[in-house]
């Protein structure tokens, strides 16, 4: 699988959009790229996944760069219920059955 | 539609013990994988199974273990327990484990090893 690079940590103002950038440079062609987030000691929750097109769901937005090397995961109006760690993760290819975790981005909202 | 459900939620067992940790998927998904995450090494891959056979592995010792029933619910077994194997363990289910499907996480057990 593809490696993905997040930043460690980032901030955002309750009711601000969040963006929570991940750059997959080596992505290949068959590739998904999926977005979960893991509240303290709970299991990974599902967000949003996409290969080529930008997504929406009720949660949230994925946009992928139309090189696909980088995407954006979009949390429109950020709650408290949103801090959480995000994990961008790149998924395909010989190894579909599993998921490759990295370190994630704790996203804080501050009230 | 229940969701993918884990038990025991935590566990406590002294060094050189057995534990077995049981798993049952989200109701008509086929494919289970399990993960051990710690605070050290994050969320790593231990194994996948489907319709009742580990279809991959990841690299952990062969006291970890593994196995699918017919109605899809899975259990996970850990022999001679170490100190080390002290970590959340997380079950993950998906009708077939295809790229483009999404995974079902229960909640983990919690497993101390004192």
């Amino acid at each position: 699988d593809a490696k993905t690079t997040q930043p460690t940590s980032m901030d955002c103002a309750e009711g601000r959009a969040a963006n929570l950038p991940c750059n997959h440079s080596t992505i290949s062609g068959n590739e998904y790229v999926y977005w979960y987030r893991q509240i303290h000691s709970q299991g990974p929750q599902y967000i949003i996944h996409g290969l080529k097109n930008n997504e929406t769901n009720e949660m949230a937005s994925l946009i992928i760069t139309e090189d696909r090397k980088s995407s954006t995961l979009i949390l429109p109006h950020a709650t408290l219920r949103d801090t959480a760690v995000y994990y961008c993760i790149v998924r395909g290819g010989g190894s579909n059955y599993k998921l490759t975790f990295g370190k994630g981005t704790l996203l804080t909202v501050n009230p | 539609k229940a969701g993918v459900t884990q038990t025991p939620r935590y566990l406590i067992k002294t060094r050189g013990q057995q534990v077995t940790l049981s798993c049952s998927p989200i109701s008509g998904h086929r494919s289970v994988s399990w993960y051990q995450q710690t605070p050290g090494q994050g969320l790593q891959f231990l194994f996948e199974y489907f319709s009742e056979t580990q279809r991959n592995k990841g690299n952990f010792p062969g006291r970890f273990s593994g196995r699918q029933f017919s109605n899809s619910r899975s259990e996970m077994n850990v022999s001679t327990l170490e100190l080390g194997d002290s970590a959340l363990y997380l079950c993950a289910s998906s009708l077939d484990g295809k790229p483009n499907e999404k995974l079902f996480f229960g909640s983990g057990t919690q497993l101390s090893v004192l």
